[in-house]
């Protein structure tokens, strides 16, 4: 079990610029979720998926993302057009289905947009 | 909408010492989870407890203990015999009920707990 892995792990782009972040869950974790993290704040809720079914976005969730999780397994969240505002730690954590089940969080990906 | 509530942005402990964080959340659910999360500089969010709350009983994870009090919608988060390892950012999170779809966790905005030697 290697855990909730992302990558990149950081990433510099230019205002306007398309980047994606890539999330691979644990293995056989059906539950799949984005969370935001600015600075001096707690994660905030973006997406989630169960299986290959995105089955909830939060309206943090511009038109400018997307995410997919094609096959139920890795997801990739897409930042089209970045702005400033989008300077952010990008979270993915995984569970399996359940309330009582313990979600496991990643490193994080920070995006910094200059 | 759920909310959660830690009204210490930063608190300090000397080693071996205990400290205490404060949770509060607002819900009008019954069933739902608790949840204390750690995360030390630029590593990965790691959960530290968690209480169920149709369990009176409070959860105890080896040096650390939760106060649940449910009618009071409190959570406090007990460390004892600090170590400079504990030192890290605190999460307290809520996690929406069964049924509510996601059961996602909605997160405070943390405590920065400094360990002094």
């Amino acid at each position: 079990d290697t855990g909730v892995s992302q990558d990149p792990r950081h990433k510099i782009t230019k205002r306007g610029q398309n980047v994606t972040f890539r999330c691979d869950p644990i293995s056989e974790h059906n539950r799949l979720y984005w969370y935001r993290q600015t600075l001096g704040q707690g994660p905030e809720f973006l997406t989630y998926f169960q299986n290959e079914a995105q089955l909830e976005k939060s309206r943090l969730l511009s038109d400018r993302f997307s995410a997919e999780r094609p096959k139920g397994s890795f997801s990739t969240l897409e930042i089209q057009r970045t702005e400033q505002g989008d300077s952010a730690m990008y979270l993915c954590a995984s569970s399996l289905t359940g309330l009582g089940n313990t979600i496991y969080f990643g490193e994080g990906s920070w995006l910094t947009v200059v | 909408a759920q909310t959660v509530t830690q009204s210490q942005p930063e608190m300090s402990v000397q080693e071996a010492e205990t400290v205490t964080l404060s949770c509060t959340y607002d819900t009008s659910e019954s069933d739902y989870y608790l949840f204390w999360y750690k995360q030390p500089p630029s590593r990965q969010m790691i959960l530290v407890i968690r209480q169920e709350a149709y369990k009176q009983q409070n959860a105890t994870e080896n040096r650390f203990s939760v106060n649940f009090q449910k009618a009071a919608k409190s959570f406090s988060l007990k460390i004892s015999d600090s170590q400079l390892g504990d030192a890290a950012m605190y999460f307290c999170a809520y996690r929406t009920p069964r049924g509510g779809g996601s059961e996602k966790l909605v997160f405070g905005k943390g405590t920065k707990l400094t360990v002094n030697p």
